[in-house]
């Protein structure tokens, strides 16, 4: 069964530090997303990507944040300059649709964690 | 506002008994929901999901309800086993907008056996 895959499982860095966490879509996907979850808290939106631009994106992803798609297969999310409250988990998830009616597939998250 | 909450924080059940897990959502324009079980380490896992010109849906020992009245959404789980034990979001999909998914709080279900 196809699934979604991250990597790292886990990232370790500095604050101030940048990390990029990747992602392996579903292959036959159109439609990213990033989400995150904060240890014991729910789990967050942080932006939907499609067609190699963003859709939407949440009042987390400010500047420090970027997304790529950077080949046919791989989705990145990018933080330039990490700070202590970014140590989370961090899912990409993909979909064949947008909008209503569509099942997003989650992968199984790198937890990054800033000291 | 947009949001999306759950009424209890833990639920714990006896193997072989059914389950109830409750989700209140406060966004009208939503139409899909989706009530996703998330174990220790794992990415959130799909279990079913509902329009919202449905009230219920079944599924394999899971059933969705819809009560668009109150803005109240469960999740019924039949002869609850071990295997069940995780936590539970449910979630929220505004149709026409870009996939983005709001997430209740999560209830955690521990199944003792």
């Amino acid at each position: 069964e196809p699934e979604v895959t991250q990597t790292p499982s886990h990232q370790v860095t500095q604050m101030g530090q940048e990390v990029i966490l990747r992602c392996v879509p579903i292959s036959n996907h159109l439609y990213f997303y990033w989400y995150r979850q904060i240890l014991g808290q729910k789990v967050e939106f942080l932006v939907s990507f499609y067609n190699n631009e963003i859709s939407e994106k949440s009042e987390i992803f400010d500047d420090q944040f970027s997304v790529e798609r950077p080949d046919g297969s791989n989705f990145t999310l990018k933080i330039r300059s990490t700070k202590l409250e970014d140590s989370a988990m961090y899912f990409c998830a993909s979909s064949d649709s947008s909008g209503g009616l569509s099942e997003q597939f989650f992968g199984p998250g790198t937890r990054l964690t800033v000291l | 506002g947009e949001s999306v909450g759950l009424h209890l924080p833990t639920l714990s059940v006896q193997e072989g008994d059914n389950s109830i897990i409750n989700c209140a959502y406060s966004n009208s324009a939503s139409d899909y929901f989706i009530w996703y079980k998330q174990e220790s380490g794992k990415g959130p896992q799909f279990i079913i999901d509902i329009r919202s010109n449905m009230d219920k849906r079944q599924g394999q020992r899971v059933t969705v309800l819809l009560n668009k009245t109150v803005k109240h959404l469960s999740l019924q789980i039949a002869a609850t086993q071990p295997g069940d034990s995780a936590v539970y979001f449910c979630a929220e999909n505004i149709s026409g907008n870009t996939g983005k998914l709001i997430f209740g709080q999560g209830t955690t279900l521990q199944v003792k056996p």
